[in-house]
């Protein structure tokens, strides 16, 4: 079945690029949503935003201006980037895949995820 | 953006008993609802989508209601692997995917 495993660097500088990949095994990136979640206490989950296997991307407008997702099918990945990061950004960060939605052919819901990588924003 | 308000925020249950999780909608939201388990160090996994049907491999003790506004979690008979955090998300009004806050399920 379908893994999927964040990895990157698990602090960043203020004011830095948090850079951060998923790699999927297992299955196909094709015809998927590929997402990206982060977990904090004080925001609790929160939707970054997501990829689409033909490139396509939608964001959490609460964060668009400062993220970039990204994807490598040779590779069978996909990417994070959040500029400009804060405090405010610690926090665990999870990608996850959305199969299309049979009834709506929109995107469906966040299965599997992968088991999370802690980012620390701190100097 | 849609709210989904949690609650109680705390359930405290024995293993056998029925539990009982409301999840609340700041406008209609249809039938986009799911809900996840989280256990301590894990991931979220996915149990219930579209608001009553039961994800993959999950099991028939798991049930789920609602449309509109208002949604609930049942479990009929507590195991005790099944305490942990639930969570719901919503696909009605996006982007974006918006969540609750989460109603930690703790053995009395």
């Amino acid at each position: 079945q379908v893994r999927l495993q964040e990895s990157g660097p698990g602090l960043v500088k203020p004011s830095e690029t948090l850079s951060l990949t998923c790699t999927v095994s297992g299955g196909s990136i094709t015809s998927y949503y590929w997402n990206w979640i982060r977990q904090s206490p004080g925001r609790g989950l929160e939707w970054i935003g997501y990829i689409y296997s033909s490139g396509s991307t939608n964001y959490n407008p609460s964060l668009k201006s400062r993220v970039t997702i990204s994807l490598d099918t040779s590779k069978n990945q996909f990417s994070l980037k959040l500029k400009s990061v804060t405090a405010a950004d610690t926090a665990v960060y999870y990608c996850a895949r959305v199969p299309v939605h049979v009834g709506t052919g929109h995107p469906g819901w966040l299965d599997p995820w992968g088991q999370g990588t802690l980012v620390t924003v701190s100097s | 953006e849609i709210v989904l308000t949690q609650s109680p925020a705390t359930l405290s249950l024995s293993p056998g008993e029925r539990a009982t999780l409301s999840c609340r909608a700041s406008q209609s939201i249809s039938t986009n609802l799911a809900w996840y388990q989280q256990k301590p160090g894990q991931a979220p996994r996915l149990l219930i989508y579209d608001a009553s049907n039961r994800a993959t491999g999950i099991p028939a003790r798991f049930s789920g209601s609602g449309s509109g506004t208002d949604f609930t979690l049942t479990i009929s008979s507590l195991e005790p692997e099944d305490f942990a955090v639930y969570f719901c998300q919503q696909r009605g009004n996006w982007p974006p995917y918006t969540f609750g806050q989460g109603t930690k399920l703790e053995i009395k």
